[in-house]
């Protein structure tokens, strides 16, 4: 099946700075979502973005699918900013399933 | 908004019981999926659901089965729960059946068999 990959595994940073999360996948997808596992459990979508840019407030996404990556920036980090960010995809020759990435684990320092 | 619930945050079971893990969603979402979350392995698919009396299975389905009943319910069940099936248990409901529908999770239960 699709291979997903995502980098840093880990990540520590000062609040205020920005960080880019990189998502790779090994076959062509048509369905690609990144989601924020905040500390107490809950994931939220952030973006659905099988190609192109997107941009929501601090947050933006640009999935490149020809070259099987995608990139979560974060702009301006904040404290709330901190938990689990997870990458998933469909495969486009697959059968329709979300198959998730390990995740980068961000910490926002006050 | 979407809203997903599940019947328990935390759960402690004994070896060889049953569980019933419950899912309920408020959106009329036909796909319904439940996930297990253990550290280094991300979420991995147990089964998910199309439609009411319908299910297929996931990734990781031994062990396990389900039942939905009714379109917005989605039951997850451990049938004699074992020390390996300790984790983390997400439930997520999408609309329509393709595969450009974003999911929507629930809050998790956290399952703790001794």
């Amino acid at each position: 099946g699709i291979q997903v990959e995502q980098s840093p595994p880990d990540l520590i940073l000062q609040e205020g700075a920005n960080s880019t999360l990189r998502c790779n996948f090994s076959d062509s997808v048509n369905n690609l979502q990144w989601f924020h596992q905040n500390p107490w459990g809950q994931l939220i979508n952030l973006f659905y973005i099988p190609s192109g840019t997107k941009q929501n407030g601090r947050l933006s996404a640009t999935t490149v699918a020809t070259e099987r990556y995608s990139l979560l920036y974060i702009s301006s980090s904040q404290t709330t900013d901190s938990g689990v960010y997870f990458c998933a995809v469909v495969s486009y020759f697959g059968n329709e399933k979300l198959t998730f990435g390990t995740g980068t684990r961000l910490t926002i320092i006050p | 908004d979407v809203k997903v619930t599940q019947s328990s945050r935390y759960l402690v079971k004994r070896t060889g019981e049953k569980v019933f893990l419950e899912c309920v969603q408020d959106m009329d979402h036909e796909n319904m999926f439940w996930y297990r979350q253990d550290p280094g392995l991300g979420l991995r698919l147990i089964y998910f659901s199309y439609d009411v009396k319908m299910k297929e299975k996931g990734d990781i389905p031994e062990g396990y089965s389900v039942s939905r009943e009714k379109k917005e319910r989605f039951s997850l069940i451990l049938e004699s729960a074992s020390t390996n099936q300790t984790s983390m248990y997400l439930c997520a409901s999408s609309p329509s059946g393709g595969p450009d529908e974003t999911q929507y999770f629930g809050p998790g239960t956290r399952l703790l068999v001794l």
